[in-house]
C-alpha cells in the first residue's frame, strides 16, 4: 500500500545533541510538510517542500533545518534540542490537482507521526 | 483571518449512539476544500472525510457525514452508529491557498470519547 513512513517512531536526545528524523513516502506526492504537535493541540506547520522549493514558517525557529534530497524523502533536522522542542513530529504529502498556489483539491496524508524526547 | 473554530473541547457518547460534531470557519476564499481528520491515540492523523465548498451535497463516508452549510460557514461532522474505535481527537481543517503550497488551518480539535 501506498503510504508516508516515518523512522524512528521514538527518539530520544540530550538537550543539545543533534537529531535527525526521517520521512519517506510511496504515493509520489510533490509536496511534503513537517509539523510539530504538542499533547492535545493541533498540529503547527513549521515548513514543506513543494517540490525542490523549500518553504518556511515565519516563526519556525532557526534551530529547525530541514532536507529534501529526492522526492521520496524529507528530513528534519533539530540543531540544538531544547526541552522545548519535546513532541510529536509529524510528515504529511500531498498532491494539489491545482497549479502552485492554485488552492484545489489538496488533501494531505500523515504519516504515523515521531515521538522525541529531550532529556 | 483565516481560521477554523471547534467549540467543543471534548464529547462524549454512548458506543451505538449519534454524535455530532461542530466546527465553523472563516475564509475570504470562495473555492475550497474543508476536512475531517480523526487522530486515535496511537496519534496517526487519518482522512475522515473531505468536502469541496463548490459542491452542494454533503459529503458523506459510511458512518461519517457532514452538515455543510456555506452561508453559515459551518462544517459539522456526524458520526451515526458510534463504536469504540471512534474515540479520538478529531480535527476540522480547510486547505489555505497560497503563493508557495498550500496549507492545512487547523481547528484545536475536539476530543470523542465513545462509551461502553
Amino acid at each position: 500500500d501506498a503510504m508516508v513512513i516515518q523512522n524512528p517512531r521514538y527518539q530520544v536526545t540530550q538537550f543539545g545533541k543533534p537529531v535527525t528524523l526521517s520521512c519517506s513516502q510511496t504515493l509520489n506526492h510533490n509536496v511534503m510538510y513537517w509539523y510539530q504537535q504538542k499533547s492535545s493541540q493541533a498540529p503547527k506547520l513549521l515548513f514543506h517542500y513543494y517540490d525542490k522549493d523549500f518553504n518556511n514558517e515565519a516563526d519556525t525557529p532557526d534551530n529547525f533545518q530541514s532536507r529534501r534530497p529526492n522526492t521520496s524523502f524529507c528530513f528534519l533536522d533539530i540543531r540544538s534540542p531544547g526541552l522545548g522542542d519535546a513532541a510529536m513530529y509529524l510528515c504529511a504529502t500531498s498532491r494539489p490537482t491545482w497549479g502552485r498556489g492554485g488552492g484545489g483539491t489538496d488533501t494531505q496524508y500523515f504519516g504515523p507521526g515521531t515521538r522525541l524526547t529531550v532529556l | 483571518a483565516q481560521t477554523v473554530t471547534q467549540s467543543q473541547p471534548e464529547m462524549s457518547v454512548q458506543e451505538a449512539e449519534t454524535v455530532t460534531l461542530s466546527c465553523t470557519y472563516d475564509t475570504s476564499e470562495s473555492n475550497y476544500y474543508l476536512f475531517w481528520y480523526k487522530q486515535p491515540p496511537s496519534r496517526q492523523m487519518i482522512l475522515v472525510i473531505r468536502q469541496e465548498a463548490y459542491k452542494q451535497q454533503n459529503a458523506t463516508e459510511n458512518r461519517f457525514s457532514v452538515n455543510f452549510q456555506k452561508a453559515a460557514k459551518s462544517f459539522s461532522l456526524k458520526i451515526s452508529d458510534s463504536q469504540l474505535g471512534d474515540t479520538a481527537m478529531y480535527f476540522c481543517a480547510f486547505v489555505l491557498r497560497g503563493e508557495y503550497g498550500n496549507k492545512l488551518v487547523f481547528g484545536a480539535g475536539t476530543i470523542l470519547r465513545v462509551k461502553s
